[in-house]
């Protein structure tokens, strides 16, 4: 079985682009959670849905926004990028009920900003 | 906020050595894990620990839930190679979230 796959895994934007990020999770899997790691610092959390809403929401601005889809696959966005966005972006999927264990992390979109 | 405090930073280990890490929190929660994360991957689970006193080990790796429920640590024994990497201790948010410490770098010594 394929694991948490995202895509692309490598991209270079401008300041003030916007960028379109892609997650799809394992077979079976309903919730995916996205999370930002800037370098040497361990992952944040942005969002989780589940079932297609909005479960939960850290601390970013509103220039981060997100959806999933019905075959439970996500986007993350980011809009009017700065140089502080530039990140490795993880995506992870889980069951539910399995507990904060339960989570399984795709390999992550590194984002470069110049 | 909660906040992870990890240590060491860093380290350096020669093939053979017992490694040690811990983390501290200081809030009470009911969950602790432990992540390992390669260059260009995605953290990967190592252990999870449910309970207060829980010792659980993952082959060379063995981890425990302090009593106080605000610490954990992590110790691998034997240490080779591939146990190079960064690894990082979670614990579960108010969301439902992970709250990742900043991690403890692992190197081979030159």
């Amino acid at each position: 079985d394929a694991g948490v796959t995202q895509s692309p895994t490598h991209l270079i934007k401008t300041r003030g682009q916007q960028v379109t990020l892609r997650c799809s999770p394992i077979s079976g899997h309903k919730s995916v959670s996205w999370y930002q790691q800037v370098l040497g610092q361990g992952p944040q959390f942005i969002f989780q849905y589940y079932e297609k809403e909005e479960r939960g929401r850290g601390n970013f601005p509103d220039r981060f926004s997100a959806r999933q889809f019905p075959n439970y696959s996500s986007e993350l966005n980011v809009n009017a990028l700065l140089l502080g966005d530039s990140a490795l972006y993880l995506c992870a999927s889980s069951l539910p009920g399995q507990g904060l264990g339960g989570y399984t992390f795709g390999s992550g979109t590194r984002l470069t900003v110049v | 906020g909660q906040q992870l405090n990890q240590s060491p930073q860093s380290m350096f280990i020669q093939e053979g050595e017992d490694v040690s890490m811990n983390c501290t929190s200081s809030s009470i929660f009911n969950t602790w894990l432990w992540y390992k994360q390669d260059p260009g991957e995605g953290p990967v689970l190592l252990i999870a620990l449910y309970k207060a006193g829980e010792l659980t080990s993952n082959g060379r790796l063995t981890a425990q839930f302090g009593i106080t429920r605000k610490d954990s640590f992590l110790n691998i024994s034997a240490s080779i190679p591939s146990d190079v990497g960064i690894y990082f201790c979670a614990e579960g948010g108010s969301q439902g979230n992970l709250i990742f410490g900043k991690g403890t770098k692992l190197s081979v010594k030159p």
